[in-house]
């Protein structure tokens, strides 16, 4: 099992860029999310998803849109990069069966080092 | 609304030394409580989790951490620390309401070990 993977692992954007991030899981879970992480804040919750086909808005989603076409795959993209977007951005996933505690129980993948210049 | 508390933000400890990393939340029934792990560069590592029953919990690397409903605090632990605990450690509590199965973290606590 790879678990939750992350492409690409580091980028560099120039201001008014676009691109997306891509998250891939294996372990079958339903629920994915999209975190990004910096000094002093945290993570905050930018979009998370329910199942294929559905997102929703997190914490701080303005500036990001997401689509799950695939249960195991969630895309993260930029239409207009902001030097604001510079940060860390985590990819989550986590199971829906067994205990209800077991949904909030989220994996976590290795992270993408955003910088907009 | 909910939220999670660590109160140290930087903390030094001596290598064989013991360990309390403090975390708080506010929550009104019982809440399902997590503690992460993060090295420098990588992602998050879930250590331990709390959902009911004991309140002492045992998770990875020997770490321990005991939920007190009284104090609405769920402290980690470690009875001596190795150079290699050396990072960032999130508390964690689940968001209650709705079907997801969002998480609500603290700013974290960064760990520095002496020699």
């Amino acid at each position: 099992n790879a678990g939750v993977t992350q492409t690409p692992k580091f980028r560099v954007l120039k201001t008014g860029q676009s691109m997306t991030l891509l998250c891939a899981q294996d372990m079958n879970h339903e629920y994915m999310y999209w975190y990004r992480q910096d000094p002093g804040m945290g993570l905050r919750l930018i979009h998370y998803s329910v199942g294929e086909g559905t997102t929703a808005k997190g914490e701080v989603p303005d500036g990001y849109n997401v689509s799950r076409l695939k249960k195991q795959n969630f895309l993260l993209g930029l239409e207009s990069a902001a030097p604001s977007q510079t940060s860390v951005y985590f990819c989550a996933s986590s199971l829906t069966t067994g205990t209800s505690g077991r949904k909030y129980e989220q994996y976590f993948g290795p992270g993408t080092r955003l910088t907009v210049t | 609304a909910q939220s999670v508390t660590q109160p140290d933000i930087h903390i030094t400890v001596s290598e064989g030394a013991s360990l309390e990393l403090r975390c708080n939340y506010s929550y009104g029934a019982t809440p399902y409580l997590f503690w992460y792990v993060q090295s420098p560069g990588q992602g998050l590592q879930l250590l331990l989790k709390y959902f009911s029953g004991d309140t002492l919990v045992q998770g990875i690397k020997g770490f321990e951490a005991e939920f007190k409903r009284s104090q609405s605090s769920f402290n980690l632990r470690k009875p001596s620390v190795h150079w290699s605990d050396a990072a960032e450690y999130f508390c964690a509590v689940g968001a209650f309401g709705g079907s997801q199965g969002n998480l609500i973290f603290g700013k974290g606590t960064k760990l520095s070990v002496k020699p």
